[in-house]
C-alpha cells in the first residue's frame, strides 16, 4: 500500500527567503504525485502534479517540485516566499489502479515571518 | 464553471444523530470521491463513486455510506454520529478515463458533533 511522509510539521520562513518542503512516498510502481495547498477553513488547491516525463515540474504561484525516484522524494520548492504563501501544504500519491484514490501526508504548516 | 460545490458549509449535530452531506461535481466529471480531514491531519479517503456504485472504500465503518445520482452528484451519509466524526469532509471530482486524472476538491463541509 502506498504511503506519504512529510517529516516537517511546521516550518517558518522569512518573507523573501527560499522554501523547501519535504515529501517522501512509498509505492511499488511509478507514482502519481501531487502537492496541494490549503488555507485556513478552505478546501484543497492543486499546486502541481507529476505523472511522468520531466522530473522537475512547475506549478502555480511560482512553486516547483522535483521527483527523485532514487530517494522516493517529491520535494516542493519556491525561490522567494510571500506572506500570502502561509498555509498548510499536503503531498499526496495516487495509485495506478484506475480508481484514482489519493493518499495524503499529514501536512506541513508554513509560517512566514516578516 | 462553478467547480466542485458542497453543502452545507457548516453543520452541528449531536451524538447518535444522522447527517447527510451533498456534493456536485465539476462539469464533465463522472467520479466523486469523499475524504475526511480531522483537525491537524491530512485527508483520509472514505470511498469513491462511479456509475452510481461504490467503486472503492477506505478504512471506514459501515456507518459511512454514500450515493451517486444519475447527474453524478453525490451524498455522504453518516449514521449514529460519534464525537470522533467531527471533521472537515471534502468531496473531490474527477473524470474516469484511460489515464490518471487529477481530482478537484470542493471547499468542504465542517461537521461538528457535540
Amino acid at each position: 500500500a502506498q504511503s506519504v511522509t512529510q517529516p516537517d510539521i511546521h516550518i517558518t520562513v522569512s518573507e523573501g527567503a527560499s522554501l523547501e518542503l519535504r515529501c517522501n512516498y512509498s509505492y511499488g510502481a511509478t507514482p502519481y504525485l501531487f502537492w496541494y495547498v490549503q488555507s485556513p477553513g478552505q478546501g484543497l488547491q492543486l499546486l502541481l502534479k507529476y505523472f511522468s516525463g520531466d522530473t522537475l515540474v512547475q506549478g502555480i504561484k511560482g512553486f516547483e517540485a522535483e521527483f527523485k525516484r532514487s530517494q522516493s522524494s517529491f520535494n516542493l520548492r519556491k525561490p522567494s516566499v510571500h506572506w500570502s504563501d502561509a498555509a498548510e501544504y499536503f503531498c499526496a500519491v495516487g495509485a495506478d489502479t484506475g480508481f484514482q484514490k489519493l493518499v495524503f501526508g499529514t501536512g506541513t504548516r508554513l509560517l512566514v515571518s516578516p | 464553471d462553478a467547480g466542485v460545490t458542497q453543502s452545507p458549509t457548516h453543520l452541528i449535530k449531536t451524538r447518535g444523530q444522522q447527517v447527510t452531506l451533498r456534493c456536485s461535481p465539476k462539469s464533465g466529471h463522472d467520479t466523486v470521491s469523499w475524504y475526511q480531514q480531522a483537525l491537524g491531519q491530512g485527508p483520509q479517503f472514505i470511498f469513491q463513486y462511479y456509475e452510481e456504485e461504490e467503486r472503492q472504500r477506505g478504512n471506514f465503518p459501515d456507518r459511512f455510506s454514500g450515493h451517486q445520482f444519475p447527474n453524478y452528484s453525490s451524498e455522504l451519509n453518516v449514521n449514529a454520529l460519534l464525537l470522533g466524526d467531527s471533521a472537515l469532509y471534502l468531496c473531490a471530482s474527477s473524470q474516469t478515463s484511460g489515464t490518471y486524472n487529477e481530482q478537484f476538491f470542493g471547499p468542504g463541509t465542517r461537521l461538528t458533533v457535540l
